[in-house]
């Protein structure tokens, strides 16, 4: 069974940092495509991020650029997100999702919620 | 990149039909097949329901049903279910591996 499990959110103040963590297991890790997808509080979904199996392609929105940082551990299964310089309107569950060939954001985890207030 | 425009609410009786709309651009729905649709209930991770503007993924019904026509994707959801009341988000890859969603859809099961 394919398994997403995020951890690492929680209360930060604005400029502070964060690293969050998404365990994965159930499928062959290094041949998925990751991603990071966030959503605000009562809102919809908005894509942040995105990282090749190999972990040599990354992409970001414009909205996380120049502050987040994906990487992945392909021996560990594990994915992350390096947050800094973080804004109010960062708040949100930050979901992890794989893909795989034409299927975007096949699975996702449950989500971990970071909220950034003083 | 701006989001894709969905209607914020629709509304069906069971068994009955509904669609919801996803117009994007010719930069994006218009453009690619990666079109993709989510469903996503209260406090849950959002489901992959359609990918390639048509496809269901194993375990999806075939009351699911997508299609395009131009820069607009549609999601089809025929012989309602009081499950299928949730919220609806279509998704389009958006070159140069960038993704952009819909705002969202509240589907009601009246």
């Amino acid at each position: 069974e394919v398994q997403l499990v995020e951890s690492g959110g929680g209360l930060v103040q604005p400029g502070g940092s964060l690293r969050l963590s998404c365990a994965a297991s159930g499928f062959s890790f290094s041949t998925y495509e990751m991603n990071w997808v966030r959503q605000a509080p009562g809102k919809g979904l908005e894509w942040i991020s995105y990282i090749s199996g190999s972990g040599k392609t990354i992409y970001y929105a414009a909205s996380v650029k120049g502050r987040f940082t994906i990487s992945r551990d392909n021996a560990k299964n594990s994915l992350y997100l390096y947050m800094n310089s973080l804004r109010a309107e960062d708040t949100a569950v930050y979901h992890c999702a794989s893909s795989f060939a034409s299927r975007d954001f096949e699975n996702w985890g449950q989500g971990t919620l970071v909220t950034v207030s003083s | 990149q701006s989001a894709l425009t969905q209607p914020r609410s629709v509304s069906g009786s069971p068994e009955q039909s509904v669609t919801i709309s996803c117009t994007g651009t010719s930069a994006d729905v218009g453009n690619y097949n990666h079109v993709s649709w989510y469903q996503q209930h209260p406090g849950k991770a959002p489901r992959l329901i359609i990918y390639e503007v048509t496809q269901r993924p194993s375990g999806v019904p075939d009351r699911f049903s997508g299609s395009r026509s131009g820069n607009t994707a549609s999601l089809t959801i025929s012989g309602l279910q009081a499950e299928d009341e949730a919220d609806y988000y279509c998704c389009s890859y958006a070159a140069t591996y960038t993704w952009v969603f819909g705002g969202g859809t509240k589907l009601t099961v009246l």
